[in-house]
């Protein structure tokens, strides 16, 4: 498995501001998701941000909201641009090992006031 | 598309007995994993147990099991002999190769003791 770390672990922001997330880790992986899970929802996948290529965005997220940076195989940020309270959620980053398996951060927790 | 469907919003056991969360998925594909994620009140996802679809004998973790059904494109997991540990969300998921993951929309398991 991986050790992935994420920063914030939470935050509260006033609307119309914009939070940085940053997902660390601790070896070189291809393939990395960013997922939104809203209060008592599922996971939603937000983009897909592999090193070297743009990230590829999933129907209902665009960049101007969701700006990612994907500078190496072991970083990623994601931010979320001129927030409203709809964005209070779980931001988590996934990726993906040489099993094919999906591991995640513990996850980033946003409220909006 | 490919979906997943967890048809039961919650689950209750009984300590140190046995329950069976179901999932089914929809796809067109003949090769795909299929996973099991737990995710307590810390909010950290945690794998439970994956299959890959070309194998036909069921996965198990220690108390861990999944009846894995192909053709009826089912993936419930057991949970024997529960412990108090166990109450969390359950989120069945799916991911074909090099893709991203689609989960279901959680079961809610609470252990009584």
């Amino acid at each position: 498995s991986a050790v992935i770390s994420q920063k914030p672990s939470r935050d509260i922001c006033q609307r119309g501001t914009s939070l940085t997330i940053q997902c660390q880790v601790d070896s070189q992986v291809t393939m990395m998701f960013w997922y939104r899970q809203q209060p008592g929802q599922s996971l939603t996948l937000i983009a897909t941000a592999n090193q070297g290529s743009e990230a590829t965005y999933e129907s209902g997220f665009v960049i101007d909201k969701f700006p990612i940076s994907r500078p190496n195989l072991t970083f990623s940020t994601l931010t979320v641009s001129n927030m409203s309270p709809e964005d209070s959620s779980i931001y988590l980053c996934s990726v993906v090992l040489d099993t094919d398996t999906q591991y995640f951060g513990p996850g980033t927790r946003l409220t909006v006031l | 598309a490919q979906t997943v469907t967890q048809s039961q919003p919650e689950m209750s056991v009984q300590e140190a007995e046995t329950v069976t969360l179901s999932c089914t998925y929809d796809t067109s594909e003949s090769d795909y994993y299929l996973f099991w994620y737990k995710q307590p009140p810390s909010r950290q996802m945690i794998l439970v147990i994956r299959q890959e679809a070309y194998k036909q004998q069921n996965a198990t973790e220690n108390r861990f099991s999944v009846n894995f059904q192909k053709a009826a494109k089912s993936f419930s997991l057991k949970i024997s002999d529960s412990q108090l540990g166990d109450a969390a969300m359950y989120f069945c998921a799916y991911r074909r190769w090099n893709n991203d993951m689609r989960f279901g929309a959680g079961t809610r398991l609470t252990v009584k003791p």
